[in-house]
Formats: C-alpha cells, structure tokens, sequence
C-alpha cells in the first residue's frame, strides 16, 4: 500500500526564521514521482515541485529546497528566511510509477508565520 | 483557458437531491482527475480519467457517485441523492498525460454543502 505521512500538523514560526516540513512515503514501487503543492487561505493547490525516484539530486529554488533520501524514505522541504506569504496548508504526494494517475496526498502541515 | 476551471463555485442543497459538478481541464490536457477535501478526511482521490476512459474510479465512495468526460475536455461529476456527509470541496485537477513527469494543476474547488 502507499502511504504519505507529514507529522508535523502545524508549525508556527516568526518571519526570516528557516523552516523545515518533513514528508515521510511508503511504497513497493521501484519508479514513483514525489510532489509538493501549496495551499493558500484562497484554497487552490498550487504546484511547487516535482521528483521521481531516480533522482537524488537535491534541488534549490529562491528560498525554497528539497531534500530527497531514499535511504530514509523522504522529502523534506526547506524554506529559508520564512516570509508572511508563505502562510499556508502544505501537501507532499506521491505517485507510482506502476499505475500512475492519481496522487496519495499525505494530511498537510499547516505553516503560519507571523510578523 | 488559462487554468482549470470549476463551477459552481459554490454549491447548497438539501439532502436527497442530485447535484452535477463541472470542470473544464487546461487546454491541451489529456489527464483529468477527481479529488474531494474534508476536514476529516484529507484529500481524497475519487476518479481519473486518460481520454474520455477511467482507468482508475477505485476511490468514488459509493454508486450514488459517477462521473464522466467527453470530447476529451469536459468532465461532470455527478452525486445521486445527496448525503450530509457528501458535504465537501471538490476539486479537479488536469495534467498533460497521466505520466508521473507531468505535474497536476488543480482548480479553484466547488464547495457543496448539504443540508
């Protein structure tokens, strides 16, 4: 069975402090896809990044990095310097490469940061 | 359009009666998929289709759930007699194809409440 965990159901922090939200995934598959969506108070899911499994390659992008490990099974994600927008709900979600189609969403961890 | 689209954006209606969701995919986009968010319950997958066929339905609740694409674009998802604890967003999302490199762009939602 797959299965996406985030632990950490709400984090707290004050702007311009680095943040780290854990992903944790379980799968038998050999190819799968890793994603990060974002969710704002308006409520749309908004596409941040995409990994498949044959990639290790850790991956920077402005204040925003992933950390991918097979070896533990996650996909970490870093935002550095936290700013009042990036207040948010977000979801890690996996993929399998046997089946494709549809998403397994772990719960969301909910980031708020205050001025 | 630009992105996906969904309508009603909202949605009321009183237990037992049927309700028709729409979503209009981005242009071009061959995958469309059907999810729904509850407090409770998280994200949930219900339906995708590649085309207008639906490789994967496993996750619509009951019968009284069904859904359906034509013309490669539209698609309505349809609930039958309507439950209290339909209540929910629904949201659709599209993709290019189906393949995991290909990330999905959801839309806005539609927001149903029962009655």
């Amino acid at each position: 069975a797959q299965k996406v965990t985030q632990a950490q159901t709400e984090i707290s922090v004050v702007e311009k402090e680095d943040v780290t939200l854990d992903c944790v995934y379980e799968t038998r598959d050999t190819t799968y896809y890793l994603f990060w969506y974002k969710q704002p108070p308006s409520g749309e899911l908004v596409f941040l990044i995409r990994r498949n499994s044959f990639d290790e390659q850790n991956e920077i992008s402005g204040r925003y990095s992933w950390n991918f490990q097979k070896s533990t099974s996650s996909f970490n994600f870093t935002i550095t310097a936290s700013q009042v927008v990036d207040s948010a709900v977000y979801f890690c979600a996996l993929q399998r490469g046997s089946t494709l189609g549809r998403l397994y969403f772990g719960r969301g961890t909910q980031l708020t940061v205050w001025p | 359009g630009a992105g996906v689209s969904q309508s009603p954006s909202n949605k009321v209606t009183e237990k037992g009666k049927d309700v028709e969701l729409r979503c209009d995919p981005i242009s071009g986009h061959t995958a469309l998929y059907w999810y729904r968010q509850s407090l409770g319950q998280g994200l949930e997958f219900l339906i995708y289709f590649q085309g207008n066929s639906a490789p994967d339905k496993s996750g619509l609740p009951s019968d009284r759930f069904s859904a359906e694409r034509t013309g490669g674009s539209v698609s309505t998802l349809t609930i039958q007699r309507t439950q209290q604890e339909d209540s929910a967003v629904y949201l659709c999302a599209s993709s290019l194809s189906d393949r995991g490199n290909q990330p999905q762009h959801f839309g806005d939602g539609t927001r149903l409440s029962i009655l």
